[in-house]
């Protein structure tokens, strides 16, 4: 079975930019979460989306959105980029059925801002 | 405020040396530790899930244990291919199933 799929894979922008990433969950997985890893440190939450409704969301600016779509694939936009916010973003399926709520991460996005 | 610490920020071994990498937490109530294993420029793979104090898992090489304060990722005869960096995270009761509090890592490295 496919794993957790993202596009694209790198990505360069300049301040100001938007941004937008995608991400398909693993088939039958429901939830989908961001995270933004910036270099030496561990991911950190951005969102939690779980049959089409946000469900959580970390301590970001409200440069950060997302949405899911009825097929259970997710966007996660970044308006006005700043330096700061180049990183490696991840996004994590999880079908959230009863106990069974592991989260399997995909490649992650390289983001650059110059 | 939920936090995860994890010791040592890197770890040398030589091939076949086993050792143990700690992961300290405190959360108001633990739903699930979950281990990780990272390679450069990679995502996330999973590894174990540990729910409960005094539970155990293993996978090959690996052996993960949990107490009320800490988990242990204990590493048996290591291989070079175990170079990576291996990533605690918990979930807390009341939170967002989504939202894993990750450490910063242990960087591994095991030289043949």
């Amino acid at each position: 079975d496919a794993g957790v799929t993202q596009s694209p894979t790198h990505l360069i922008k300049t301040r100001g930019q938007h941004v937008t990433l995608r991400c398909s969950p693993i088939s039958g997985h429901k939830s989908v979460s961001w995270y933004q890893q910036v270099l030496g440190q561990g991911p950190q939450f951005i969102f939690q989306y779980y049959e089409k409704e946000e469900r959580g969301r970390g301590n970001f600016p409200d440069r950060f959105s997302a949405r899911q779509f009825p097929n259970y694939s997710s966007e996660l936009n970044v308006n006005a980029l700043l330096l700061g916010d180049s990183a490696l973003y991840l996004c994590a399926s999880s079908p959230l059925v009863g106990w069974e709520d592991t989260q399997y991460f995909g490649p992650g996005t390289r983001l650059t801002v110059l | 405020e939920d936090q995860v610490t994890q010791s040592p920020e890197a770890l040398r071994l030589q091939e076949g040396e086993s050792s143990s990498l700690n992961c300290s937490y405190t959360v108001s109530g633990l739903r699930g530790l979950f281990w990780y294993r990272q390679d450069p420029g990679k995502g996330p793979e999973f590894l174990f899930t540990l729910y409960s104090a005094g539970e155990e898992k293993e996978k090959e090489r690996l052996k993960a244990t949990l107490t009320k304060k800490e988990s242990f990722l204990h590493i048996t005869a290591p291989k070079p291919e175990d170079s990576a960096t291996y990533l605690c995270a918990v979930q807390a009761r009341g939170g967002s199933q989504g939202n894993l509090i990750f450490g910063k890592g242990t960087k591994l490295s095991v030289k043949p």
